[in-house]
């Protein structure tokens, strides 16, 4: 069954360096997506990418967040300048389709930034 | 705004026996409804979804949800619980867009 698949498994970073989070969403998914989950707490949506662009966004992802694709089968999220709160775990998402399609999620890259 | 709402932290129930895992939500409109399982150091499982039709759905490992649109509630429901459901369940929402509103999750303990 095919899966999506994300790299590292964990990330320890020092603040104000750059990360980047890699994801191999399904082959046959069209959208994308970025979740993180600080210890403890909700999931929450970061971004959503479709067709070689953010469709959607929340107020976590300011712009030292950023999204690419940069071949046909990754998928990236690039910190810029880490703080001691981007420590979470990053879930990479996808799917078929938007709304009515349920998102296939990744293991997750845990980020931990001293 | 768009809220889900899990007001149980954790559920015990002994192996055997049904279990309930609670959701209400808050949007305006028509919901898209789902469930997600998260076992330790695993990324989220889809289980079932409600997207529209029967209020009770089906979906994996034996697990049905029922969606109740006047109590707003979608609880996650198994007639026979095992042991190995043990796990952090979350309930989500969709509203036409592209993310996905997750609840606080519930910690199933199942116990011989």
């Amino acid at each position: 069954e095919p899966e999506v698949t994300q790299t590292p498994s964990h990330q320890v970073t020092q603040m104000g360096q750059e990360v980047i989070l890699r994801c191999v969403p399904i082959s046959n998914h069209l959208y994308f997506y970025w979740y993180r989950q600080i210890l403890g707490q909700k999931v929450e949506f970061l971004v959503s990418f479709y067709n070689n662009e953010i469709s959607e966004k929340s107020e976590i992802f300011d712009d030292q967040f950023s999204v690419e694709r940069p071949d046909g089968s990754n998928f990236t999220l690039k910190i810029r300048s880490t703080k001691l709160e981007d420590s979470a775990m990053y879930f990479c998402a996808s799917s078929k389709r938007t709304g009515v399609n349920e998102q296939f999620f990744g293991p997750g890259t845990r980020l931990t930034v001293l | 705004a768009q809220s889900v709402a899990q007001p149980e932290d954790q559920v015990n129930v002994a192996e055997g026996n049904p279990l309930t895992v609670k959701c209400t939500y808050s949007v305006s409109g028509n919901p898209y409804l789902f469930w997600y399982v998260q076992y330790p150091n695993r990324g989220l499982q889809f289980l079932l979804k409600y997207i529209t039709g029967d209020n009770l759905v089906k979906g994996s490992y034996g697990f049905e949800a029922e969606f109740n649109k006047s109590q707003t509630s979608f609880h996650l429901k198994k007639p026979s619980a095992l042991v190995s459901d043990s796990a952090l369940y979350f309930c989500a929402v969709g509203y036409n867009t592209d993310k996905l509103i997750f609840g606080t999750g519930t910690r199933l303990q199942v116990f011989p």
